[in-house]
């Protein structure tokens, strides 16, 4: 069956350092990955979008890679703020399927001052 | 990007009762979906509110239970009807101009049942 994984541990990192989030998927072919941010008690936000043809793609302090052949997408967060503390939850198109994407559960990011 | 108002922000409820959450999008909108987050876990998408005609239910959900509606291209409602303690969740909606787009989300509904 099809699935995505997002580390549930959350990610605990110093004010400053890059954090890396790590999305992994299993039977799909996705035509592209989204990545959002979560705040308690709110919706997601889109952050970023990649599509299969795209190896990276970057937007301020935000990069994210997507490897269809090890079917994993790493997000990273350079310079990191306690303000970037949030669970960020990566999301999958199916092609040639349904074209609404999938979520995983996300991860939880801690950044401490 | 579309700005998105669901209300009520959240509500504690009887079993048995229903409950209808709107969802109101500041622009026109080609695709509307209503999902639900239980603490913790994925959005589970509950169905695709399609205008003008009946929503599109994913496997789990029945119209009889969660009957949507859309009547324009920037509203929708989701109704949880018959409500019991296992619909405690967050139910929230979003917005997408079109395939292969981004999604926007309103901040969703607490719902409780006791």
């Amino acid at each position: 069956s099809q699935k995505i994984e997002q580390n549930s541990e959350a990610l605990n990192i110093q004010e400053g350092k890059t954090a890396t989030l790590t999305c992994n998927y299993t039977n799909y072919s996705p035509a592209y990955l989204q990545w959002y941010r979560q705040d308690p008690g709110r919706g997601p936000v889109f952050l970023l979008l990649i599509r299969e043809n795209e190896k990276e793609k970057r937007k301020e302090r935000l990069k994210v890679t997507f490897d269809t052949t090890l079917k994993q997408s790493l997000f990273h967060i350079t310079a990191s703020q306690p303000a970037d503390s949030a669970t960020y939850l990566c999301a999958l198109d199916i092609k040639g399927g349904s074209y609404i994407p999938t979520f995983g559960r996300g991860t939880s990011l801690i950044v401490h001052p | 990007s579309a700005v998105i108002s669901q209300k009520p922000s959240r509500d504690i409820c009887q079993r048995g009762t229903s409950l209808t959450i709107q969802c109101q999008v500041d622009s026109q909108v080609t695709m509307m979906f209503w999902y639900r987050q239980q603490p913790g876990q994925s959005l589970t998408l509950i169905a695709t509110a399609n205008q003008g005609s009946e929503a599109t239910y994913e496997s789990g959900f029945v119209i009889d239970k969660f009957p949507i509606s859309r009547p324009n291209l920037t509203f929708s409602t989701l109704t949880v009807s018959n409500m019991s303690p296992e619909d405690s969740s967050i139910y929230l909606c979003s917005a997408s101009r079109g395939e292969n787009q981004p999604q926007h989300f309103g901040d969703g509904t607490r719902l409780s049942i006791l």
